[in-house]
């Protein structure tokens, strides 16, 4: 079965650039989940959605936004890309807020 | 103070040993207790799920968790080198609600 799917894998941008993440759920998973992490430290929660509503709002800066489709699927965009926004943003997502969380792979963002 | 304190290592042992890893907590909301691991350049993959205290085992892992003194362990028994990873303890106050995440403790298991 298919896991959690992040795309890009791989990003470069330059400072002040916009940048989207995207995250397709597994399967009848309906709650969807951002984290970013930066080197060598542990995941942050940014934010998440349940049924493409905003459940909760973690440490997510204003230059960032986010939303859940109609088909589940999150993106996550970032504006005014800074330095320090280099990270890896994981998507994990659940069903029905179980804590069984299943992670993507991640996108690895680079802001030169 | 963060709310989930882990010993980053990094532990190194041999083929074989016991492994013993260990996060401290302070948030007494925190029921369900979670330990992940982490391959290098991947996602955090689940390894261990317990609710409140108490011991929980899958094969050679072993998960407790002691509420009253806000300590959560988890022990690899005869520990291979694949378990060479990161391992990161998680915890949320509700079913479904954010996760907090400790440090990650970096294992290398050496042949």
């Amino acid at each position: 079965a298919a896991g959690v799917i992040q795309s890009p894998r791989h990003l470069i941008k330059e400072k002040r650039e916009t940048a989207t993440l995207k995250c397709y759920p597994i399967s009848r998973h309906d709650t969807v989940y951002w984290y970013q992490q930066g080197p060598g430290q542990d995941p942050q929660f940014l934010i998440s959605f349940y049924e493409k509503m905003q459940s909760d709002k973690g440490s997510i800066p204003d230059r960032f936004s986010a939303q859940q489709f109609s088909d589940y699927h999150s993106e996550l965009n970032m504006s005014s890309l800074e330095l320090g926004d280099s990270a890896l943003y994981f998507c994990a997502s659940s069903f029905s807020g179980a804590n069984v969380l299943t992670f993507g792979a991640g996108s690895r963002l680079t802001v030169l | 103070q963060k709310e989930v304190e882990q010993d980053p290592g990094p532990l190194s042992v041999p083929e074989g040993a016991i492994v013993s890893l260990n996060c401290t907590y302070s948030n007494s909301a925190f029921q369900y207790f979670m330990w992940y691991r982490q391959y290098s350049r991947k996602g955090p993959e689940l390894l261990m799920y317990t609710y409140s205290s108490g011991n929980k085992e899958d094969g050679r892992f072993t998960a407790q968790v002691d509420k009253s003194s806000k300590y959560i362990s988890l022990f690899i028994r005869d520990s291979q080198p694949s378990d060479s990873a990161t391992y990161l303890c998680a915890m949320s106050e509700t079913s479904g609600s954010r996760l907090t995440f400790g440090e990650g403790t970096q294992l290398t298991v050496n042949p």
